[in-house]
């Protein structure tokens, strides 16, 4: 069965700051993997998706992420941290068919100025 | 135009009473999906509905129910409410009908609050 990790819970960095939130996978072939952000109170936004090819794949928001096969990774970052970055994101995974897309526990991020 | 619309916003019930939740997609999308949000928990599938039909349901005890309807909108009903089951219950869509990527499009979610 697929499964996703994001072993930070809480991350606090400062405004300008660059950022790295992780995201392990579990599953034996090459899933979809997503990674999701969630205002307070809203619904989740996709900001980026890697199905195939190059392993660098760039989001919105100036956030990119890197499929990493032999860590089964797929961290994402982003070179310079702005204030309205606060919020939670999410990693997620996807192997095909008629699976549910599992998500991890989330990330929240606080931006300090 | 929003993708997904759900309502209501917010419900507040006790114990023992049932909710309904409902989802409405995009013309377009034949896929619903429902997750709950609880504090601390992240996201915990639900249900998955695509054609009318129930495609996969989650770890959820039977007194979590639901349907699609012919438009593809969607209902998701509570019964007997705990309350644990105070949650953002949120509804997502697939892409088009016949793009199976696991990209979803999510709603604003329903608060549901049980006292």
């Amino acid at each position: 069965a697929q499964s996703v990790t994001q072993p930070d819970i809480h991350i606090t960095v400062s405004e300008g700051a660059s950022l790295e939130l992780r995201c392990n996978y579990s599953y034996g072939a090459t899933p979809y993997l997503f990674w999701y952000v969630q205002s307070p109170g809203q619904g989740l936004q996709l900001l980026l998706k890697y199905f195939s090819g190059d392993t660098l794949v760039q989001g919105i928001k100036g956030f990119e992420a890197e499929f990493k096969r032999s860590q089964s990774s797929f961290n994402l970052r982003k070179p310079s941290v702005h204030w309205s970055d606060a919020a939670e994101y999410f990693c997620a995974v996807y192997s095909g068919g008629y699976q549910k897309v599992t998500f991890g526990t989330g990330t929240k991020l606080q931006v300090i100025p | 135009e929003a993708g997904v619309t759900q309502s209501p916003t917010h419900l507040i019930k006790t114990r023992g009473q049932q909710a309904t939740l409902r989802c409405s997609p995009i013309s377009g999308h034949t896929s619903v999906y429902w997750y709950q949000q609880a504090l601390g928990l992240g996201l915990q599938f639900l249900l998955w509905y695509d054609e009318g039909e129930e495609r996969n349901r989650g770890n959820f005890p039977p007194r979590f129910s639901g349907r699609q309807f012919p438009n593809y909108s969607s209902e998701l009903n509570v019964n007997a409410l705990e309350l644990e089951d105070s949650a953002l219950y949120l509804c997502a869509i697939g892409g088009l009908a016949g793009v199976d990527t696991g990209e979803l499009f999510f709603g604003e979610g329903s608060r549901l609050t049980v006292l």
